[in-house]
């Protein structure tokens, strides 16, 4: 079953802008991930964030996490044309299982 | 990082007919590895859980005797697709747990069933 919602669904920007992808889930986690697919192809895991955490950098992704909302944001700045993908959110489940968001499709056009 | 393959990488048979997917770790044992779903546009949807040395665990809504998991050895998990129909086609993914909880994707296989 899905975890929750993300949204938007899709996302279209110009080279250069930042990109906000959002995430609500149901249940307490332990931690939350984000990964990257494009098309076609398996999933990139982006960053993990952990339930005791609020923010998250790594290079150009920004990750937050509202435990009280049961919501995390995604912000990829100075995106690339490289950078269209879906995206997808995961919270943990029972032993070990991810449990996925909806997924946003992000393009980037050069 | 940890390499987890899928062989094969696409497949396409015909209606009724059986196709096995393989999900390796190439450089980690796994005790745990999990089957997961995808159609066009949607998201990962987790099919069931295989556990070394005992049975799977199906999620809700997954037919055990369709879907068929053998995780033979702590590298080696299989994912058998019986009497394949067209509405199985899809993108199945596996993923296999290193450590706690750190999980690794492989490439996913392609099934087109005719």
């Amino acid at each position: 079953s899905q975890q929750g919602e993300e949204d938007p669904q899709a996302l279209s920007i110009q080279e250069g802008e930042n990109a906000t992808m959002n995430c609500s889930y149901k249940t307490s986690i332990n931690n939350l991930q984000w990964y990257r697919q494009n098309s076609g192809r398996g999933l990139v895991h982006l960053i993990l964030i952990r339930s005791n955490e609020r923010e998250k950098h790594s290079g150009r992704l920004r990750v937050t996490l509202d435990t009280s909302k049961k919501s995390s944001s995604l912000l990829i700045t100075a995106s690339r044309a490289a950078d269209t993908a879906s995206y997808f959110c995961a919270t943990d489940g029972e032993g070990g299982k991810l449990i996925f968001g909806q997924g946003t499709e992000l393009s980037v056009k050069p | 990082g940890a390499v987890v393959s899928q062989h094969p990488s696409r497949v396409i048979c015909k209606s009724g007919t059986s196709v096995k997917i393989e999900c390796r770790s190439l450089d980690f044992q796994a005790t745990t590895m999990f089957w997961y779903r995808q159609f066009p546009k949607q998201s990962l949807m987790l099919m069931a859980t295989s556990n070394e040395g005992s049975k799977a665990t199906y999620e809700q809504g997954v037919e055990k005797d369709k879907f068929l998991i053998n995780h033979a050895s702590l590298t080696l998990s299989t994912l058998t697709v019986t009497s394949a129909h067209p509405e199985d086609s899809s993108f199945y993914i596996c993923s296999a747990i290193r450590g706690f909880y750190e999980q690794y994707f492989g490439p996913g296989t392609r099934l087109t069933v005719t």
